[in-house]
């Protein structure tokens, strides 16, 4: 079956304007998170969504960063006025349960939006 | 704040030699401890997952030891193949959604 996909794959934009990064996760898949990885870095967390709600967005560095997944499925991830230091990759990951379920560990990750501000 | 701390950064091993990738964590209430594995321009991709229960877990060249006392956890993949060459990071995870990652180790497996 189909993994989880993104959309763009690579986005360059120029210090200021707005970006929005899709994620499509695995059909069936309750949770959904974004990850940040900056160059030769691991990921960091960002949010997690249970089906369409928002549970923990503490990983967030600022308020330019909003993120929804309103019908429990495809989610959007958008920057506002974007600086430089939002250049990185960020990473979509599905998984199959929700917070009670075990398998909720297994994540399955996209293959990332490549973000370069300038 | 790094909770995950990984090392070595990168690592050059010989086509059939012991790759062995080192992970020490802080934070005690960590209850499910994988690893993955990243190729250039792809998501991690999950590659063995361990949990404190057991000392060591085994599927096929890859092996994850896992120590509690000493709150380590390595990662060890026998025979190695130039095509185990990429970024390989450690994760720990509690509860639901708290998964923190260590900086990762670049793999170079030479033929």
């Amino acid at each position: 079956g189909a993994g989880v996909s993104q959309s763009p794959r690579y986005k360059v934009a120029k210090r200021g304007q707005d970006v929005a990064l899709r994620c499509d996760p695995i059909s069936g898949h309750v949770s959904l998170f974004w990850y940040q990885q900056a160059l030769g870095q691991g990921p960091e967390f960002l949010t997690y969504f249970q089906n369409e709600a928002q549970l923990d967005k503490s990983g967030l560095p600022s308020d330019r960063f909003f993120a929804e997944r309103p019908e429990g499925s495809v989610s959007t991830l958008k920057i506002q006025r974007t600086q430089q230091e939002d250049s990185a990759v960020y990473l979509c990951a599905s998984s199959p349960a929700g917070a009670s379920g075990r398998a909720l560990h297994e994540q399955y990750f996209g293959p990332g939006t490549r973000l370069t501000v300038t | 704040q790094q909770q995950v701390k990984q090392s070595p950064q990168s690592l050059i091993v010989q086509k059939g030699g012991i790759s062995i990738i080192n992970c020490a964590y802080e934070n005690t209430a960590f209850d499910y401890f994988p690893w993955y594995q990243q190729f250039p321009g792809k998501g991690p991709a999950l590659l063995i997952a361990i949990r404190p229960d057991v000392s060591e877990k085994k599927e096929g060249r890859f092996t994850i030891s896992f120590n509690k006392s000493a709150k380590q956890f390595s990662l060890h993949i026998m025979d190695s193949q130039p095509g185990d060459s990429a970024t390989y990071f450690c994760a720990a995870s509690m509860g639901n959604n708290d998964m923190r990652f260590g900086a990762g180790t670049r793999l170079t497996v030479k033929p």
